[in-house]
């Protein structure tokens, strides 16, 4: 597609619950990052793909988040055992495989556990 | 380690005046420095980076951005403020030394341009 796109746009869930985000990139970007935005802040890294490889998982803020893009396309974020403070706007962003590329974002899953 | 501050939360202009929004940042390494817009409920939107070169960088939508070295700042920068820039602002930085890909970001600053 022309953009980077990420679904489901919005998902409740209740605490314990698991959930999965889908994040789809832009087609030939080999470089594909997850962050966390809570609300009135900046976006917190999580992790970042190259390719298929997952090149730093320093962000992760706990066992309960696993992140995987088996193909090198396609990354699915999951999250087991939803808590309340995992609420918050999951960010998913791609770029060329430059260090110096910006970074084109997805619109964003806002997640929200009851 | 790398930071980004925006130190203030909201940045109020009259339309047609200039606006600044203030950024420093600190890296080990050599600093590749960014600026993003978000609208509500949208992603991120590039603004426009510093890699190398003039230290005045031009980007979309007329902003530009001056890299600081000594200071370590890369405000961005308009003449002429427009409502319609109104928005949620974000600079960002990444470590040019290493192939380290994360880029770390401020809080942002909200921009309001009254008419």
């Amino acid at each position: 597609g022309a953009g980077v796109s990420q679904s489901p746009r919005y998902k409740v869930a209740k605490r314990g619950q698991d959930v999965a985000l889908r994040c789809d990139p832009i087609s030939g970007h080999v470089s594909l990052f997850w962050y966390q935005q809570a609300l009135g802040q900046g976006p917190e890294f999580l992790t970042y793909f190259q390719n298929e490889a997952q090149l730093d998982k320093s962000g992760l803020p706990s066992d309960r988040f696993f992140a995987e893009r088996p193909e090198g396309s396609v990354s699915t974020l999951k999250i087991q055992r939803t808590q309340q403070e995992d609420s918050a706007v999951y960010l998913c962003a791609s770029t060329t495989r430059t260090n110096t590329g910006e970074l084109f974002f997805g619109e964003g899953s806002r997640l929200t556990v009851l | 380690a790398q930071s980004v501050a925006q130190p203030e939360d909201q940045v109020n202009v009259a339309e047609g005046n200039p606006l600044t929004v203030k950024c420093t940042y600190s890296v080990s390494g050599n600093p590749y420095l960014f600026w993003y817009v978000q609208y509500p409920n949208r992603g991120l939107q590039f603004l426009l980076k510093y890699i190398t070169g003039d230290n005045l960088v031009k980007g979309s939508y007329g902003f530009e951005a001056e890299f600081n070295k000594s200071q370590t700042s890369f405000h961005l920068k308009k003449p002429s403020a427009l409502v319609s820039d109104s928005a949620l602002y974000f600079c960002a930085v990444r470590d040019g030394s290493t192939n380290a890909g994360k880029s770390t970001f401020g809080d942002g600053t909200t921009l309001t341009v009254k008419p």
